[in-house]
């Protein structure tokens, strides 16, 4: 089993539709990350949690929220999908010093 | 906003010579990492680099640090056609609490 998985792997939505990625980690790291790339913007942080009752904003948190169920649990919804949410999305795991992230394989959102 | 800004944006070179990408930033750091990106798959951590350091290797990689510049280049030797991905810098920030703020990328194309 990968250390960090992600799902959807892919999903298609429409404008307005509410929908959450979920990501499950098993490096017991208890720092999560979601991250959202663009093509040549590289990666931009949406949010992060530092532990089960710590959750912080990124740089673009707007129109997104995050759940943190467990040490190993860290999803992400949107409220109310837009077009422009159309995106890879990626979540993170690392240690208390962040010194070597470790990847999920990404969720290639569509929002039409 | 980026904190990293890789250079050049894309790369390509012939199987066997050496490629060289480079990564400037913004603020002071507590260490820079790189990471790599085969097409829409997660990232790898390749190398970190502490703001102490000025060079770090490993295997072919080597990894300069030039703090007086706000400055890093990531050197791959010996190049192979398995090399050709999307490479990115990352810095963990003095004032960031050890998130990683990632560049937009260098994309490596290594010819057969």
């Amino acid at each position: 089993d990968a250390d960090v998985t992600q799902t959807p792997r892919n999903r298609i939505t429409k404008t307005g539709k509410r929908i959450m990625l979920e990501c499950s980690q098993t490096k017991g790291h208890d720092r999560m990350y979601w991250y959202r790339q663009d093509p040549g913007l590289g990666l931009r942080l949406i949010y992060y949690s530092f532990d089960v009752k710590d959750i912080n904003k990124g740089e673009i948190s707007d129109g997104y929220s995050v759940s943190r169920q467990a040490q190993a649990k860290f999803s992400l919804s949107l409220e109310s999908a837009i077009p422009n949410q159309t995106a890879l999305y990626f979540c993170a795991t690392s240690d208390f010093r962040g010194q070597g992230y470790t990847f999920g394989s990404g969720t290639r959102l569509t929002v039409v | 906003s980026q904190q990293g800004e890789e250079d050049p944006q894309a790369l390509s070179i012939q199987e066997g010579e050496n490629a060289t990408m480079n990564c400037s930033y913004k603020t002071s750091i507590n260490n820079l990492q790189w990471y790599r990106q085969n097409s829409g798959r997660g990232l790898v951590h390749l190398i970190l680099i502490r703001s102490n350091e000025r060079e770090k290797h490993s295997g072919r990689l080597r990894v300069t640090l030039d703090t007086s510049k706000k400055s890093s280049s990531l050197l791959i030797t010996a190049s192979r056609a398995a090399d050709t991905a999307s490479y990115f810098c990352a810095t963990d920030r003095m004032d960031s609490s050890y998130k990683l703020i990632f560049g937009s990328g260098t994309r490596l194309l290594v010819r057969p």
